[in-house]
């Protein structure tokens, strides 16, 4: 079992829907991040958080500590946010990264 | 200002041959990392400088890989000789000084061993 685990692997879904991505862990962190990488490309980073919730745009990541779970939604989606999503931990030194999860939003 | 960069882009050896990856970190950041997805599974850390210091290396894979980053600046990583279990993406990623500072990460480099 990985460390850090993410769901949906695949999502599929229509352009203006709401999309929430899973991520639970097993570990003891210090942060925790939201990765993006579109087809062919590099890899942005989102979020980094520890606590409570942040937001940029349309885009809103939440963590809860204690059950060790983020959570990152896309409000209004649109085929541009079709990309590989990455949620990462920082365990000591380094990161600890989910499988990722793919996205398609269709127009 | 530049952001992190990896050369080459892309590259295709033979199983046998060696195989240099370059990283430029930003400017200022003393940490450098390498991490590599090969496929199908999630990307996994190789190693971690803190300027010419190997931090940790825990995740080299064996010891045909080896990284250096002399002056604190940009790092290498060379692989030899290559097998085909070395194929995957290779990523480097930068930060600025401090245990808990945003990640940058390069477009990566893909090795093919054939």
């Amino acid at each position: 079992k990985n460390e850090v685990e993410q769901s949906p692997q695949n999502l599929t879904a229509q352009e203006g829907e709401f999309i929430t991505i899973n991520c639970s862990y097993s570990v003891g962190i210090s942060a925790l991040h939201w990765l993006q990488q579109h087809p062919g490309g590099g890899i942005v980073s989102l979020f980094m958080l520890s606590s409570g919730k942040k937001k940029h745009g349309r885009l809103i990541a939440t963590i809860n500590i204690q059950e060790k779970h983020s959570s990152l939604h896309i409000t209004a989606s649109h085929p541009r946010d079709s990309a590989v999503y990455i949620c990462a931990v920082r365990a000591t030194n380094k990161l600890i990264f989910g499988t990722g999860t793919l996205l398609a939003v269709q127009p | 200002e530049a952001g992190v960069t990896q050369f080459p882009s892309h590259s295709v050896i033979e199983k046998g041959q060696t195989v240099t990856l370059r990283c430029d970190p930003i400017s200022g950041h003393d940490n450098l990392y390498w991490y590599r997805r090969v496929m199908g599974k999630e990307i996994k850390f190789l190693l971690h400088f803190v300027k010419e210091s190997k931090q940790d290396e825990s995740g080299m894979p064996n010891n045909r890989f080896l990284a250096e980053r002399t002056g604190g600046t940009y790092s290498t990583l060379k692989v030899q000789p290559a097998e085909l279990e070395d194929s995957g993406v290779y990523f480097c990623a930068s930060s600025s000084p401090g245990m808990n500072t945003e990640a940058f990460f390069g477009q990566g480099t893909r090795l093919t061993v054939v």
